[in-house]
């Protein structure tokens, strides 16, 4: 069936370095995907987006990698701050009539100070 | 701007009460979500509104009852809860843009419901 699927629950990185989020799905049809950000008692707020017709996509210190021959996404966050602590949701369009947007299981950054 | 706005932030109500959470947006987005969201999981979709009607119901229960009063307004109606229906009720929007499949969606705060 359809899945998008994290391969960490948890991220610890220290504060300066770069972090990578990975993420599979498993619908080659899906031609759209997102980036989300949840804090703590917050909703998930958007970081990039990324159409099938493209591989990397650059936004302020962060890039979406998609490589549709292994069906794998993932985000790159550089310099990574404490601000960046948060749990990272990767999400999918699923090309039929309706507008499901399905969600992978989420990642947690954890920024060591 | 890209802001949903929930109220209220947090609702605690009993299993005989009725209830509604309100979600508004006004930035002229045609298409509205509700969309459930468990402790450590991702949020699950419940309803979709495209131009005010209801394009999707995910096999919702009936006490939960969504409403579309306008392009700008969401409403979910409570009544009869159950406790395991406590969670974080998150409301979304998007452009609608029809065919060309990349209609990102913006969350509000969503409202955090305890059933009693």
């Amino acid at each position: 069936g359809e899945s998008v699927g994290l391969h960490l629950p948890t991220l610890s990185v220290q504060e300066g370095d770069n972090s990578i989020i990975n993420c599979a799905y498993s619908n080659s049809a899906s031609d759209y995907f997102i980036w989300y950000k949840q804090e703590s008692g917050k909703g998930p707020q958007f970081i990039i987006d990324i159409r099938s017709n493209m591989d990397k996509r650059q936004g302020q210190r962060v890039t979406v990698l998609l490589n549709k021959t292994v069906k794998h996404l993932s985000l790159q966050i550089a310099a990574t701050q404490p601000g960046d602590s948060a749990v990272y949701f990767c999400a999918e369009t699923v090309m039929d009539s309706s507008y499901k947007l399905i969600f992978g299981s989420g990642t947690r950054l954890l920024v060591r100070p | 701007d890209t802001e949903v706005t929930q109220t209220p932030k947090h609702l605690v109500m009993g299993m005989t009460n009725k209830k509604s959470l309100k979600c508004e947006q006004h930035m002229g987005h045609r298409a509205m979500y509700w969309y459930k969201q468990k402790a450590k999981k991702p949020p699950e979709l419940m309803f979709v509104y495209s131009y005010e009607k209801l394009s999707i119901n995910e096999s919702v229960p009936s006490r939960f009852s969504p409403e579309c009063p306008n392009s700008s307004l969401l409403n979910l109606h409570l009544h009869a809860l159950q406790p395991e229906d406590s969670a974080l009720y998150l409301c979304a929007s998007s452009p609608y843009k029809g065919e060309t499949r990349t209609d990102t969606q913006y969350f509000g705060p969503g409202t955090r419901l305890t059933v009693l």
